[in-house]
């Protein structure tokens, strides 16, 4: 079955402690991208890759690192994660036009 | 650059009325569009798309859109709606692998 398959689901941490959420799609989807999910704002495009090794921001990279170091995989890092990142998180790869996204992440940052 | 509007945050409609979600963009050039429908506690799910041809999409779950390229609209419709429906749906704007999202409208059926 044709997925993309975030984890952790759920994540409560502090401020400051480091945190990754994985993504992997089983596609072969050249292009991944983050977005994040707030209130009233939709979705915003956090990084993307078009590429193993080719990263670009979005509209809201602050705060955020990612790495293409296989085609399947694109995950997001939080190196210091503040309380205003407490929101919820979508992976989605992009394949015949159309985006494909993950269950989402929700994190919160106390 | 790329916008999109959607011109409303919630709608309200009974159960088995009409119901038609708005959804503006800006762009010098030919885009894609999409409407995605997000269910309570879940990930997005595309409903339909266009990418060329014929300007009225059908979609799933008996969802249509129509593009008007005059007026610059990509409007959604369904004749009749069920509870099933509550959902958030999303417009969005694609244009060499650049993808920009509506903020949503909630669909609120109303018994």
């Amino acid at each position: 079955e044709a997925q993309v398959t975030q984890n952790p689901r759920y994540l409560i941490t502090v401020t400051g402690k480091k945190l990754t959420v994985t993504c992997s799609q089983n596609m072969n989807h050249e292009y991944m991208s983050w977005y994040r999910q707030d209130p009233g704002l939709g979705l915003r495009q956090i990084y993307y890759s078009m590429n193993v090794e080719v990263t670009d921001k979005g509209d809201v990279p602050e705060g955020y690192k990612v790495s293409r170091k296989e085609k399947r995989n694109f995950p997001l890092i939080l190196e210091s994660p503040s309380p205003n990142q407490t929101s919820l998180y979508f992976c989605a790869s992009l394949g015949g036009g159309e985006l494909f996204f993950g269950e989402g992440s929700r994190l919160t940052v106390l | 650059a790329q916008s999109v509007t959607q011109l409303d945050s919630q709608v309200p409609v009974f159960e088995e009325a009409p119901v038609e979600l708005r959804c503006n963009y800006s762009s010098s050039v030919s885009v894609y569009l999409f409407w995605y429908v997000q269910y309570p506690n879940q990930g997005l799910q595309l409903l339909l798309k266009y990418l060329s041809g014929s300007t009225l999409v059908k979609g799933i779950n008996g969802f249509e859109a129509e593009f008007n390229k005059s007026q610059t609209s990509f409007h959604l419709r369904k004749p009749s709606v069920h509870i099933s429906d509550t959902a958030e749906y999303f417009c969005a704007v694609s244009r060499d692998d650049k993808i920009i999202f509506g903020k949503g409208t909630r669909l609120h059926i109303l018994p």
